[in-house]
């Protein structure tokens, strides 16, 4: 079966401390992609890869980076945690011109 | 630039019915559209795929529609369970990418 696997389910994390999320997906899929998701928002766009060391800036890019050194990690990175990044946090993956998006069970973050 | 639209926002019925969820996209020159299952606080799981060259897909007592002419799918529940009971949501590609755009989702409850 595969899988795109979020290291965390929940964190909690202080302001101003440097947070790492980790996606990994095991389809060998080029595109991989960060979403958040908030109530009333739906889903907004952070940052997106299709290749290897490559990313895109999404709908809401400011604040976070990315980090692509393989094609099957792609992580989020928040510089300097904000109490506006609390959110759930959805990685998704998905080979190149066919869509079908696999999306991994989600990071619930939480900044105190 | 691709919106995607749904309704309705909200959708409570008795055990047994037959539903259909709508989804309507400004950008009808889409290669696919997926539509997905967010039960509350987890990820999103993929429901049905059709690509463009479909008419519709099934999956169980699933059926999904594609109308590009019209900027139109449909979801069909058919003898809806309480199980069925979560956040539906459709998703179509932005022009000439993978990056998918997703609708605000129809929450639907089944009542035993």
């Amino acid at each position: 079966d595969v899988k795109v696997t979020q290291s965390s389910r929940y964190l909690v994390k202080r302001t101003g401390e440097k947070v790492f999320l980790e996606c990994v997906q095991d389809m060998d899929h080029e595109n991989m992609f960060w979403y958040r998701q908030d109530p009333g928002l739906g889903l907004r766009l952070i940052y997106f890869s299709y290749d290897v060391k490559m990313k895109e800036k999404g709908d809401i890019p400011e604040g976070y980076s990315v980090s692509r050194e393989k094609k099957e990690r792609f992580s989020l990175i928040l510089e300097s945690a904000s109490t506006n990044q609390t959110s759930m946090y959805l990685c998704a993956s998905s080979a190149s011109g066919t869509g079908g998006y696999t999306f991994g069970s989600g990071t619930r973050l939480t900044v105190v | 630039k691709q919106e995607v639209t749904q309704i309705p926002a909200a959708l409570s019925v008795p055990e047994g019915e037959n539903l259909v969820l709508n989804c309507s996209f400004t950008d009808s020159a889409i290669y696919n559209l997926q539509w997905f299952r967010q039960d509350p606080g987890k990820g999103l799981t993929s429901l049905l795929l059709i690509q463009s060259s479909q008419r519709e897909q099934t999956s169980g007592r699933l059926n999904a529609s594609l109308d590009k002419s019209s900027g139109r799918s449909t979801l069909y529940i058919a003898a809806s369970q309480p199980g069925d009971s979560a956040t539906y949501l459709c998703a179509a590609p932005s022009y000439n990418t993978d990056k998918l755009i997703f609708g605000t989702g129809t929450r639907l409850q089944v009542f035993p």
